[in-house]
């Protein structure tokens, strides 16, 4: 399998809930982004790692906690979010954090 | 402060019909300016980077150009299966953790 794979493409969940969003990479890189998209914004920046070491959060709300055990997984647990935070939830990927961004399907996330 | 803007939000066209699709940021140390292809369900994929002040880039019927304001996407001849949604990100010196994207350009061809 190549490139960058995301799991659960669709996820539903209560505001109660905690769940993880799952990224891995399969193209050798070694930084890792969680990207927001909600429909007609930009995408928003949520947190980046390079070499497993948080180099960027974007002033994210507490309730999203980030983890990259290693340099090809990169996890994203939720809980008790909000309905605002419904959206698309991408994973990237790039060789050093100057270069081109490889993105996985995303998980369309829907909060009840 | 809107660091990318794409115009226009949507363009409609007919196939064979080509246009151009723009990206203009504010300009303050840029150090790259990228163009993604996204289609429904799917995550963006990569088309072109660009660096400096006239450069150029071509795939198929795609051409990115570049000035020290704006990008344009220029699309000749577009076929139906080019309609897709358009991001432009830039990357600026001052924080190249960072991309800025832009909403896109939601670009529909029909046959």
């Amino acid at each position: 399998e190549t490139g960058v794979t995301q799991t659960p493409r669709h996820l539903v969940m209560g505001m109660t809930n905690k769940k993880s969003l799952k990224c891995e990479q399969h193209l050798g890189h070694n930084a890792m982004y969680w990207y927001k998209q909600s429909a007609k914004k930009p995408l928003e920046l949520m947190f980046v790692y390079s070499l497993e070491e948080r180099v960027e959060n974007n002033s994210v709300p507490s309730r999203f906690s980030p983890e990259c055990p290693n340099s090809s997984h990169l996890f994203l647990h939720l809980h008790t979010l909000q309905p605002e935070d419904s959206a698309l939830y991408l994973c990237a990927s790039s060789q050093g954090t100057s270069e081109k961004l490889f993105f996985g399907s995303g998980t369309q996330l829907s909060v009840l | 402060e809107d660091q990318v803007t794409q115009s226009p939000e949507a363009l409609r066209l007919q196939e064979g019909e080509s246009s151009s699709l723009n990206c203009s940021y504010t300009v303050s140390g840029l150090r790259g300016l990228f163009w993604y292809r996204q289609d429904p369900g799917k995550g963006p994929e990569f088309l072109f980077t660009l660096y400096s002040a006239g450069e150029e880039k071509e795939k198929e019927r795609l051409k990115a150009t570049l000035t020290k304001k704006e990008s344009f996407l220029h699309i000749t001849a577009p076929k139906p299966e080019d309609s897709a949604t358009y991001l432009c990100a830039v990357r600026y010196r001052y924080n190249f953790n960072k991309f800025y994207f832009g909403s896109g350009t939601k670009l529909n061809v029909k046959p």
